[in-house]
């Protein structure tokens, strides 16, 4: 079965620290794995996706995120935070060999703080 | 990408009634998505709506209570029927106008919500 983890309900960073917020999957076959952005009172923004090719992926604000097989994670981050990352990330898989079912796994969200 | 809109934005409701919501898409796309998410919380899935085809509803969500119409590749409606404290929510409408092969594969466009609050 297809789920995802994010194991911190909450990350607090000081700005202009880097910043990771972690994320790991399980799939049976190849993942499409995507992390999406909330900010307060605001719908849900895509922020980057790793689909194949560079396990290195970069994305909206400055953010990317790296493909780990061996791990099975796509921990997102951000060499400098901004006080304006704050918001909820979520992490999100499909297992790409599943070409017919098109939903989304997602992750259970982790709270981003960053202080000025 | 898609741009969605979504009504009404929020709404107070009484026990018992009925609140259809409404979304539209800028372009025409073939999936379409209704989620729930507790301010704060994840994301679940109740129903997946395809233009031309009764919706697939999760488990947990049933057609009688979650109605979805489909009309067209740029509209939908999910209708919460007989409602109580416990369908207070956020509803989100999503698109995934990407297909295999595309570059655009996987990703959702989400609608900017509709908060509900049953009293």
């Amino acid at each position: 079965a297809q789920s995802v983890a994010q194991p911190e309900d909450q990350v607090n960073v000081a700005e202009g620290n880097p910043l990771t917020v972690k994320c790991t999957y399980s799939v049976s076959g190849n993942p499409y794995l995507f992390w999406y952005v909330q900010y307060p009172n605001r719908g849900l923004q895509f922020l980057l996706k790793y689909i194949t090719g560079d396990n290195l992926v970069k994305g909206s604000y400055g953010f990317e995120a790296e493909f780990n097989k061996s791990q099975t994670s796509f921990h997102l981050k951000k060499p400098s935070a901004l006080v304006s990352d704050s918001a909820l990330y979520f992490c999100a898989v499909r297992d790409s060999d599943m070409d017919s079912n098109y939903q989304l796994i997602w992750g259970a969200g982790t709270k981003l703080i960053i202080k000025p | 990408s898609a741009v969605i809109s979504q009504k009404p934005s929020r709404d107070i409701c009484q026990r018992g009634t009925s609140l259809t919501i409404q979304c539209q898409v800028d372009s025409q796309v073939t999936m379409m998505f209704w989620y729930r998410q507790q301010p704060g919380q994840s994301l679940t899935l109740i129903a997946t709506a395809n233009q031309g085809s009764e919706a697939t509803y999760e488990s947990g969500f049933v057609i009688d209570k979650f109605p979805i119409s489909r009309p067209n590749l740029t509209f939908s409606t999910l209708t919460v029927s007989n409602m109580s404290p416990e369908d207070s929510s956020i509803y989100l409408c999503s698109v995934s106008p990407g297909t295999s092969g595309s570059r655009r594969v996987g990703e959702q466009f989400f609608g900017p919500g509709t908060r509900l609050t049953v009293l």
